[in-house]
């Protein structure tokens, strides 16, 4: 079956540009996670969701990013007003629900500001 | 809070080599998940274990083989006779019940040489 897709696969703005970064969960999976990953680090929690309620946002850096899951499947994370701190691999998982079952990655999002 | 250690930044071996990828967790919940994920050059991640806290009993998969001892607070991963295909960063996961949200170490990368 389809895994977790990403879109856009790369991504390059010009600081002070908003992007939107989307996620099409694995059909069926009722929570969906948002990683941000830095060169040479583990992933970092961001965000997650259960169906459509975002039940964490503490790893979100400031008020810049969010994210939104309107109709508990696909997920967008925005970044406003980027800056070249925010450049890394934004990854999304998901997983059969949050009870800390595996997450599945998706490929991620390469985001490069420059 | 919740930690991953993984001591070793970068292993390099001969193929056909055993080799031992370490993990050191902290965390002060009884119960908890331990992962290990896989990412190749690819980049993309790779779910390959999970274990919760109630079972320490080591498993094997393959060439692949994971010993889990809460006593050291450990959950190492042991690949038998490598191969260049097993080239990739390993990373070492945490999560805890009622939060399900992943803590990753900072990731080995492994060499295998022909």
């Amino acid at each position: 079956g389809a895994g977790v897709s990403q879109s856009p696969r790369y991504k390059v703005t010009k600081r002070g540009q908003d992007v939107a970064l989307r996620c099409d969960p694995i059909s069926g999976h009722v929570s969906l996670y948002w990683y941000r990953q830095a060169l040479g680090q583990g992933p970092e929690f961001l965000t997650y969701f259960n169906y459509e309620a975002q039940q964490d946002k503490s790893g979100l850096p400031n008020d810049r990013f969010s994210a939104e899951r309107p109709e508990g499947s696909i997920s967008t994370l925005t970044i406003q007003r980027t800056e070249q701190r925010d450049s890394a691999m934004y990854r999304c998982a998901s997983s059969l629900n949050g009870h800390s079952y595996e997450q599945y990655f998706g490929p991620g999002t390469r985001l490069t500001v420059t | 809070a919740q930690k991953v250690t993984q001591a070793q930044t970068e292993i390099s071996v001969v193929e056909k080599e055993d080799v031992t990828l370490d993990c050191v967790y902290e965390t002060r919940d009884t119960t908890y998940y331990l992962f290990w994920y896989k990412q190749p050059p690819s980049g993309e991640l790779v779910f390959l274990i999970r274990r919760n806290s109630f079972d320490e009993q080591n498993e094997i998969s393959g060439r692949y083989s994971w010993n889990f001892q809460k006593s050291t607070s450990s959950f190492n991963f042991t690949i038998t006779a490598s191969q260049v295909v097993d080239s990739a960063v390993y990373f070492c996961a945490l999560s805890v019940a009622g939060y399900s949200t992943l803590t990753f170490g900072k990731g080995t990368m492994l060499l295998v040489s022909p």
